[in-house]
């Protein structure tokens, strides 16, 4: 079984759509993170949750909204699509003790 | 706040022969330090990490990392490199409680040549 699961792994869409990335983990971890990978490959902390409350929120557009419905699950869902928004976008979760955990990442291009 | 520096930007190596990436650190508390590998395409995975005990720490594909506190580094090495090594290389620190994010560093190149 699939750790830190997301989905869709690639996603193709035009400038102006909406559009939303899920993240699951089957751990128990209490906490999860969004991360976006730019073009030159930099790792940058987006927001982090805790037991389903946003406890960072990095400066991030506000057409970026992330959502957790339980704590093993946060999404992120993305208004008015702009050409900068495309890069790979990665979950990750964390618990003391074990440490973090990543997903596969989405490859998000916007065309 | 906590930042983390690799200061080569790209490194080639012949194959077969060794390898060190550098890893500066800056954080306020005890570090939960990491690296990640990364090939061309594909997610980030775990080479190794360390929080406490022995500052010489093993991971997988035969790369081990040394903690140095009083020089605030977690340097990786690799006695023979291989072809397949080569992908970008990531050193991140974060705490151990998990109430700061990963932090990374912007990442080194590795690549190989026969």
């Amino acid at each position: 079984d699939t750790a830190v699961s997301q989905t869709p792994k690639y996603l193709v869409t035009q400038m102006g759509n909406d559009k939303s990335i899920k993240c699951e983990q089957n751990l128990g971890h209490d906490t999860m993170y969004w991360y976006k990978q730019d073009s030159k490959k930099f790792l940058k902390i987006m927001f982090s949750y805790n037991n389903k409350e946003l406890i960072i929120n990095e400066t991030v557009p506000n057409r970026f909204s992330p959502k957790s419905p339980d704590k093993a699950h946060l999404n992120l869902h993305i208004n008015s699509l702009e050409l900068g928004d495309s890069a790979v976008y990665f979950c990750a979760s964390f618990k003391g003790g074990y440490g973090y955990t990543f997903g596969s990442g989405t490859r998000l291009t916007v065309v | 706040a906590q930042s983390v520096t690799q200061p080569d930007i790209h490194i080639t190596v012949s194959e077969g022969a060794s390898l060190e990436l550098r890893c500066n650190y800056s954080y306020g508390a005890t570090p939960y330090l990491f690296w990640y590998v990364q090939s061309p395409g594909q997610g980030l995975q775990l080479l190794l990490k360390y929080f406490s005990g022995d500052t010489l720490v093993q991971g997988i594909k035969g790369f081990e990392a040394e903690f140095k506190r009083s020089q605030s580094s977690f340097n990786l090495r690799k006695p023979s490199v291989h072809w397949s090594d080569a992908a970008e290389y990531f050193c991140a620190v974060g705490s151990f409680s998990g109430n700061t994010p990963l932090v990374f560093g912007k990442g080194t190149r590795l690549s190989v040549i026969a």
